[in-house]
C-alpha cells in the first residue's frame, strides 16, 4: 500500500498571504489528522476528520481550517498568515477506529516571510 | 495543560548499550500509547504501542513498558545502534475521543 502524502512538500508565503495543504491517507483510512510541528515542541493538534466531518479539534485559532472529502483525501487551510505560522505541517491517517496506530506522511515545510 | 511530558530533552549513549526514555501522562482516560522516531524534515515513524491492558510490549530490540498506577512509560532499546539518534515522540489515545496527544520529544544520540 502507499505511504500517507502530501503536497506540497515546501511553501515559501508571505504574511497575510493564505495557504492550502494536501494530504492523501493510506488507502481505506477514512481518518485524517494534522498536526503543526515548530522548533523544540512536539506535535501539536490541530484537527481531526473522519468521513467528511470534523472529529476533533485543537486549540489554534480560527485562522486554521480544515476539510475532508469524499475519498478521504483532506486540505488544511491557513488564512491571514503570520510569522509564527512557520512550522512543519504533518498529517497522519488511520482506519477511524480504536487503538489503532496513526501513519504519518512526509509533512510540507511552511515558511512565511 | 502538557498532557504528556518527555521530560529529558536529550540523552546520550553508547553504541551497544541500552537506551532507556520515559513519557509521563496525567490523563487517565488515556488506554492506548505509542513511541515514534523522527529525523528531521520527516514525518514521524511508528515504532511500537501498548494498550492499557498490558503493562509490557516488546518488538525486536524495542520494548515499551507501561505503569498505569504511576501514569508511565518507557521506551527501551538495546542494544543501541548509531542509527537510532533521532528525536523519539511518545503519545497517548484515548478511544473515546480518538485523539492523539504527543509529547515533546527526546533526542538520542547513539555515540559509535
Amino acid at each position: 500500500k502507499a505511504g500517507v502524502t502530501q503536497t506540497p512538500r515546501y511553501l515559501i508565503k508571505t504574511r497575510g498571504q493564505q495557504v492550502t495543504l494536501s494530504c492523501s491517507p493510506i488507502s481505506g483510512h477514512r481518518s485524517v489528522s494534522w498536526y503543526q510541528q515548530t522548533p523544540g515542541q512536539g506535535l501539536q493538534f490541530l484537527f481531526e476528520y473522519f468521513s467528511e466531518t470534523q472529529r476533533n479539534k485543537g486549540n489554534f485559532p480560527g485562522r486554521f481550517s480544515g476539510r475532508q472529502f469524499s475519498n478521504s483525501r483532506s486540505e488544511m487551510n491557513v488564512s491571514t498568515l503570520e510569522l509564527g505560522d512557520s512550522a512543519l505541517y504533518l498529517c497522519a491517517s488511520t482506519p477511524g477506529r480504536s487503538q489503532e496506530t496513526q501513519y504519518f506522511g512526509p509533512g510540507t515545510r511552511l515558511l512565511v516571510l | 495543560d502538557q498532557q504528556v511530558k518527555q521530560n529529558s530533552p536529550s540523552l546520550s549513549v553508547q553504541e551497544g548499550r541500552i537506551s532507556i526514555l520515559n513519557c509521563d501522562y496525567t490523563n487517565s482516560m488515556f488506554d492506548y500509547f505509542l513511541w515514534y522516531k523522527k529525523y528531521p524534515a520527516e514525518g514521524p515513524t511508528f515504532l511500537i504501542s501498548i494498550s492499557s491492558i498490558k503493562d509490557k510490549n516488546e518488538d525486536g530490540r524495542f520494548t515499551v513498558f507501561l505503569n498505569k498506577s504511576a501514569k508511565h512509560l518507557s521506551l527501551h532499546i538495546v542494544p543501541s545502534q548509531p542509527g537510532d539518534s533521532a528525536v523519539y515522540f511518545c503519545a497517548a489515545c484515548d478511544s473515546g475521543t480518538y485523539k492523539y496527544i504527543f509529547g515533546t520529544g527526546t533526542r538520542l544520540k547513539v555515540l559509535a
